[in-house]
């Protein structure tokens, strides 16, 4: 049973850059959630996608966005990239909301993206 | 609005040690709390997690904490710990089960020693 797969696992991209990052969820799970992790820092939430539309938004500018595939899996767009977007973003997938209240969220290795 | 404060950035421990990772939290609402796991190059890895009753929370590899309403505080601790606990370790909370957005603190590095 395939956990939760990134990709790529490391990209190297220039300041105005465009990049976009892939996940598969779990097996079984529709819900998928992005983080951003600066060096040293803890994951902050950037957005839920579930049903194909993003339900929940954290403190992140617009040029973050986002998309959900029919077949669960999800894509992050960053636009008109920055030093400061320098980080490992992670996805994390769980099962559908109001099922299964213990399920717990399901973390993917993360995406390495470094901004020059 | 939610934080998480986890008061320590690094923590030593001599292997066999006991050791504690300490989390306070805030919130205006019910709380679920979560404690995560790092290894250098992973993703997260769910240790344990309080969502209602019992106070005292098992989770996997023999760790183990407590949530304390009263001093919004979820501390991770562990009898005796190994090389391979050696990680990085996040706090999180949640206003839910945790299937929306995780609040986490900043984590703390064990590094265990021989």
């Amino acid at each position: 049973d395939a956990g939760v797969t990134q990709s790529p696992t490391h990209l190297i991209k220039t300041r105005g850059q465009q990049v976009t990052l892939r996940c598969s969820p779990k097996s079984g799970h529709d819900t998928v959630s992005w983080y951003q992790q600066a060096l040293g820092q803890g994951p902050q939430f950037i957005f839920q996608y579930y049903e194909e539309e993003e339900r929940q938004r954290g403190n992140f500018p617009d040029r973050f966005s986002g998309h959900q595939f029919p077949n669960y899996s999800s894509e992050l767009n960053v636009n008109a990239l920055l030093l400061g977007d320098s980080a490992l973003y992670l996805c994390a997938s769980s099962a559908r909301q109001g099922a299964n209240l213990n399920s717990p969220l399901h973390f993917g290795n993360g995406t390495r993206l470094t901004v020059t | 609005a939610q934080s998480v404060t986890q008061l320590d950035s690094q923590v030593p421990v001599f292997e066999e040690a006991p050791v504690e990772l300490r989390c306070n939290y805030s919130s205006s609402v019910s709380v679920y709390l979560f404690w995560y796991v790092q290894y250098p190059n992973q993703g997260l890895q769910l240790l344990l997690k309080y969502l209602s009753g019992s106070t005292l929370v098992k989770g996997i590899n023999g760790f183990e904490a407590e949530f304390n309403k009263s001093q919004t505080s979820f501390h991770l601790r562990k009898p005796s710990v190994h090389i391979s606990d050696t990680a990085e370790y996040f706090c999180a909370v949640s206003g839910d089960t945790g299937r929306r957005a995780l609040t986490f603190g900043s984590g703390t590095r064990l590094q265990v020693q021989p």
